[in-house]
């Protein structure tokens, strides 16, 4: 079935250096790679999206990268402060009679001041 | 506009009682999944309604079920409720825009069994 595979799970880094955090899906058909931040107490957000034929897209400190060819898209954080520290999801979302989105096991983030 | 919305937000029950979690998605929003969050651990997905019909569901017991209303809202009923139920239950409505969709969760609703 489809299947979403994060890593890692947790990651711990200093304030200032950057965060990367991997996933890999396994249903061809997904065309659509959102990623979604949850901090602690609070419901998971969208922070930065990618569609399958885009290779990768920045947003400030925030970008994601997208190998369609081996299943893998990737989050990198650059710069990263106190903020950053929560919990991040992975999604890949495809169309099989309605829009079906698959989340990742999730990435718990530590960013030490 | 409102956003997608859950009750109640924290739920006590004890072994073999059963559960109702309600959620409203945000208006104009047809579809609504339901996850498990689990303490420390990621998001499961349960259900998956849209147009008021089941789409799919996830790996869980027959015991969990729900239903969707011709308004799109919902409800998530879990029958003999076990330990281990204990979680936070999301709520997501999805909005299409462009073949893209977006998840808007709802705060969630703590259940405990005791």
């Amino acid at each position: 079935g489809e299947n979403v595979e994060q890593h890692p799970s947790t990651l711990s880094v200093q304030e200032g250096d950057s965060a990367v955090i991997k996933c890999t899906y396994s249903d061809s058909a997904s065309n659509y790679f959102p990623w979604y931040k949850q901090e602690l107490g609070k419901r998971p957000q969208l922070i930065i999206d990618i569609r399958s034929n885009v290779g990768e897209k920045k947003d400030q400190r925030i970008a994601v990268t997208l190998n369609k060819t081996a299943k893998h898209f990737s989050l990198h954080i650059t710069e990263t402060q106190p903020e950053d520290s929560a919990v991040y999801f992975c999604a890949a979302t495809f169309y099989t009679g309605g829009f079906k989105t698959i989340f990742g096991a999730g990435t718990r983030l530590f960013v030490k001041a | 506009e409102a956003g997608v919305t859950q009750s109640p937000t924290h739920l006590i029950k004890t072994r073999g009682q059963q559960a109702t979690l309600r959620c409203s998605p945000i208006s104009g929003h047809t579809s609504v999944y339901w996850y498990q969050q689990a303490l420390g651990l990621g998001l499961q997905f349960l259900l998956w309604y849209d147009e008021g019909e089941e789409r799919n569901r996830g790996n869980f017991p027959p015991r969990f079920s729900g239903r969707q209303f011709p308004n799109y809202s919902s409800e998530l009923n879990v029958n003999a409720l076990e330990l281990e139920d204990s979680a936070l239950y999301l709520c997501a409505s999805l909005a299409r825009r462009d073949g893209d969709t977006e998840a808007f969760f709802g705060q969630g609703t703590r259940l405990t069994v005791v």
